[in-house]
């Protein structure tokens, strides 16, 4: 079955460290996207992607950092210049008209 | 730039009618869709609305007018289930969706 898998489900970061988010489509979907979601504030645009090779700053990219060398695969690095990284985290593919995203089961980052 | 407001919190009881409300300030309008997310999950979508009038999908029916930035989304026939956030979210023709905060239902019994 076609989808979308981010792994893990869960991480534990220190602070200073870096640490990748992985994001998998098998949708042959061209756009990705990723999303930061806190409590109250809805989802939150990082970076996007619309084909390979290009990647575009969302709203709030600062502290982030991305890659698309496949079609297929778009990490996103959280790094040690992020001031407050714990936050679940959407990646999402697609923007159908009249479906909108398809969305991953999401990442939940805490930093200990 | 891109504003959508809806409330925060809403409350109802199983087997009423509930209307959650969004109303947006955009760059441009190509698309409003509403998602429903349960705490801990990823969205799921709900509905899809480009034109003005209601879209009717079984106990969900959403409702736009362009002209004065306005939707909402009607659940009929609560169900304890239904209790969820639910998020309004805008394609200002860019190849983003942006989201609105998010109204969190409670449906008690």
């Amino acid at each position: 079955d076609g989808g979308i898998t981010q792994s893990p489900k869960y991480l534990f970061r220190k602070e200073g460290q870096n640490v990748t988010l992985s994001c998998e489509q098998n949708l042959n979907h061209d756009a990705m996207y990723w999303y930061r979601q806190d409590p109250g504030q809805g989802l939150r645009l990082i970076y996007y992607s619309q084909i390979v090779n290009d990647f575009q700053k969302g709203d709030i990219a600062e502290g982030y950092s991305v890659s698309r060398e496949k079609k297929e695969s778009f990490p996103l690095t959280v790094t040690s210049a992020q001031k407050n990284p714990t936050a679940f985290y959407l990646c999402a593919s697609g923007l159908s008209v009249g479906h909108g995203y398809t969305f991953g089961s999401g990442t939940r980052l805490t930093v200990v | 730039g891109q504003n959508i407001d809806q409330p925060t919190e809403m409350t109802a009881t199983e087997g009423a009618i509930v209307q959650i409300n969004c109303t947006y300030q955009t760059s441009g309008f190509n698309g409003l869709f509403w998602y429903q997310q349960h705490a801990g999950e990823a969205p799921t979508f709900l509905s899809y609305n480009v034109l003005d009038g209601l879209e009717e999908k079984g106990r969900f029916s959403s409702f736009l007018s362009r002209s004065k930035g306005y939707s909402y989304l009607l659940l009929k026939e609560l169900q304890m289930k239904d209790s969820a956030s639910y998020l309004c979210a805008v394609n200002s023709g860019y190849s983003t969706l942006t989201f609105g905060k998010g109204t969190m239902l409670l449906v008690s019994p």
